[in-house]
């Protein structure tokens, strides 16, 4: 079975400093995409940056970047230089080669302080 | 803005009614999927629809009724929903369910229907 464990329920940074939200998975599949979702108190999830399990380089997007160590099971998020917009919940989650579901994990409420 | 539109974005209504959510997205997806999301959790898959045919149902309730017209649109409908049914439904979408092996599709949501049952 699969799972996604995130033990972060909440962090308080100061704005402009970076930012690690911890995931690790688990996964016999050898086969296997990571994705990080952002969710603002108005509800909305927005899709931030997907790793797959072949990847030889960690992904990155503008300001977030994806600390990828497979051999750990692990898929850390990282923020550079936090802004307040950057206040919301944060989700990992896992999706496997033959499934259409995603498993997300408890998720991480990240409050930036101005 | 996002891509995938639900209507309306706030619903309360009592329990012996009967209303329908709506999700819309014209990004080409096969796979539509229904959430539902208690405060301070993660999303709890409902159904998903891959082309049009319903292939995943967690066990809903029947008071929840899916309902995939076609490949652009989703509907949820609620008849006789109790309290604890109150939470914010989301749909998502994503490219083409037919190629499993391809991990790399993300799901892609829309603003969600805040729900409230009186």
């Amino acid at each position: 079975a699969q799972k996604i464990t995130q033990t972060q329920p909440g962090m308080f940074v100061q704005e402009k400093e970076a930012v690690t939200l911890d995931c690790t998975y688990d996964t016999s599949d050898p086969s296997y995409g990571l994705f990080w979702y952002k969710q603002p108190s108005s509800g909305e999830m927005i899709f931030l940056i997907y790793q797959g399990s072949y990847d030889q380089q960690n992904a990155t997007e503008g300001r977030y970047s994806l600390n990828f160590q497979k051999a750990r099971k692990s898929a850390n998020l990282v923020i550079s230089a936090s802004q307040l917009g950057d206040s919301a919940m944060y989700f990992c989650a896992m999706r496997v080669v033959g499934d259409d579901k995603i498993i997300f994990g408890k998720g991480t409420r990240l409050h930036i302080l101005p | 803005d996002t891509e995938v539109t639900q209507t309306p974005k706030h619903l309360v209504m009592g329990m012996t009614n009967k209303k329908s959510l709506k999700c819309e997205q014209h990004m080409g997806h096969r796979a539509m999927y229904w959430y539902k999301q208690k405060a301070k959790k993660p999303p709890e898959l409902m159904f998903v629809y891959s082309y049009e045919k319903l292939s995943i149902n967690e066990s809903v309730p029947s008071r929840f009724s899916p309902e995939c017209p076609n490949s652009s649109l989703l509907n949820l409908h609620l008849h006789a929903l109790q309290p604890e049914d109150s939470a914010l439904y989301l749909c998502a979408s994503s490219q083409d369910p037919g190629d499993r092996d391809r991990v790399n599709q993300p799901q892609h949501f829309g603003d969600g229907t805040r729900l409230s049952i009186l």
